[in-house]
């Protein structure tokens, strides 16, 4: 079992510029998320999938779009990349009948 | 709104001294209180899942207990593979499948 695959590990993107970030978990979980860490902000949440089909968004959704792209990947998409989206993301997944989450490694994105 | 205010920021012990971790939080309604630790450059892994006042998990040299109010994260005699960063979140009942997380406690032990 990989768990929780991010790919890429990083990125260096210019202001205005577009990428998607992908994620893909094996261990058949109904429920994935995309969070952002920031130093002194903790993690927080951007948009979560409850199942596949559905996308819903968190606490900082603006300036990102997700795509469920079937029950194991779940993509997070920059339509126009600006220095504030500079930060650590993670995907994390978790089964129906459990609270806990796991997560990826994470992709370190810089936008300059 | 749920919160949760982790202290200490930083915490430096020597191998072998005990201490704890603190995770105060406010939620309308606690389905769970989790502890993750991070290690640089990775993402969390979970460690532990509380679900009601009372309640306590160990794993090795760690022991998470829960009141109403707080939690923490116990440990024994540490190492110096134990040093990372740990960080507490809580899902409440008005919060459909978000957690909330803390800003987590940097722990380093000194050889």
């Amino acid at each position: 079992n990989a768990g929780v695959t991010q790919t890429p590990k990083f990125q260096v993107l210019k202001t205005g510029q577009s990428m998607t970030l992908q994620c893909a978990q094996d261990m058949n979980h109904n429920s994935m998320y995309w969070y952002r860490q920031d130093p002194g902000m903790g993690l927080r949440l951007i948009y979560y999938s409850a199942s596949e089909g559905t996308t819903d968004k968190g606490e900082v959704p603006n300036g990102y779009n997700v795509s469920r792209l079937n029950k194991r990947e779940f993509s997070l998409r920059l339509e126009s990349a600006a220095p504030s989206q500079t930060s650590v993301y993670f995907c994390a997944s978790h089964r129906w009948g459990t609270y806990e989450q796991y997560f990826g490694p994470g992709t370190r994105l810089t936008v300059t | 709104e749920d919160q949760v205010t982790q202290s200490p920021e930083a915490l430096r012990l020597q191998e072998g001294e005990s201490s704890s971790l603190n995770c105060s939080y406010t939620v309308s309604g606690l389905r769970g209180l989790f502890w993750y630790r991070q290690d640089p450059g990775k993402g969390p892994e979970f460690l532990f899942t509380l679900y009601s006042a009372g309640e306590e998990k160990e794993k090795e040299r760690l022991k998470a207990t829960l009141t109403k109010k707080e939690s923490f994260l116990h440990i024994t005699a540490p190492k110096p593979e134990d040093s990372a960063t740990y960080l507490c979140a809580v899902q409440g009942d008005n919060a459909g499948n978000m957690l909330t997380f803390g800003g987590g406690t940097r722990l380093m032990v000194k050889p």
